[in-house]
């Protein structure tokens, strides 16, 4: 079975343009994870879905930052304008709800210059 | 709020060599505990996890356990290889709490094992 899905897996942007970051969980998950890892913060928890329904926003740093799921099956990030200081590997995660256990996507490398 | 707490790195040790990771938690529910491995350039991978007091995770050589007396879940292993040269987070997830699904990472430790 494919795994968590993520594109592009590598981004250069400039700032102040729009950027977008996509995800596919794995099939039949049902609960979805966006995280961002710095090499300062760490590994931080953006917002999470169930059964496509935001839960949690509250580790969305700004109003720069919106995420959506219209459906099962994708997940987009977007960050609106971007800045320097929003460079970092962004991952995605999913699973089943009510079963712990998060499958992580191979991250997408932002550079915002 | 729940919290995760790991030994800091890096850590460097020899082909062979005996590995522990520290890990303690603070939780008010009764939480899973995960450790979680990230290889360069990759993303986060499930090592092993425990879902109640005195249960043992295990994997590749890796084990763990849910040391509730303690709040901890240290790592260990016996004999590290080159190959386990990754950074390792320990998390845990309130199951019966209100952020049901959300899970709570520690700040990772960076492992380097040398031939």
């Amino acid at each position: 079975d494919a795994g968590v899905i993520q594109s592009p897996r590598h981004e250069v942007t400039e700032m102040g343009q729009e950027v977008t970051l996509r995800c596919k969980p794995i099939s039949g998950h049902n609960s979805l994870f966006w995280y961002r890892q710095t090499m300062m913060r760490g590994l931080e928890l953006l917002i999470y879905f169930n059964n496509n329904v935001p839960i949690d926003d509250s580790g969305m740093p700004e109003d720069r930052f919106s995420a959506k799921m219209p459906n099962a099956s994708f997940s987009t990030l977007k960050i609106q304008p971007s800045e320097p200081r929003d460079s970092a590997v962004y991952f995605c995660a999913s699973s089943l709800l009510g079963v712990d256990t998060q499958y992580f996507g191979p991250g997408t490398r932002l550079t915002v210059l | 709020g729940d919290s995760v707490t790991q030994m800091e790195g890096p850590v460097t040790l020899s082909e062979e060599a005996f590995l522990t990771i520290n890990c303690t938690y603070t939780a008010t529910g009764y939480p899973s505990l995960f450790w979680y491995v990230q290889y360069p350039g990759e993303g986060l991978q499930l090592l092993l996890k425990a879902t109640k007091a005195d249960d043992k995770g295990s994997n590749k050589g890796f084990e763990a356990t849910y040391r509730k007396e303690t709040t901890s879940f240290h790592l260990e292993k016996g004999s590290v290889q080159v190959s386990d040269s990754a950074v390792y987070f320990c998390a845990l997830t309130d199951a019966g709490g209100t952020s049901y699904g959300k899970l709570t990472f520690g700040q990772g430790t960076i492992l380097t094992v040398h031939p």
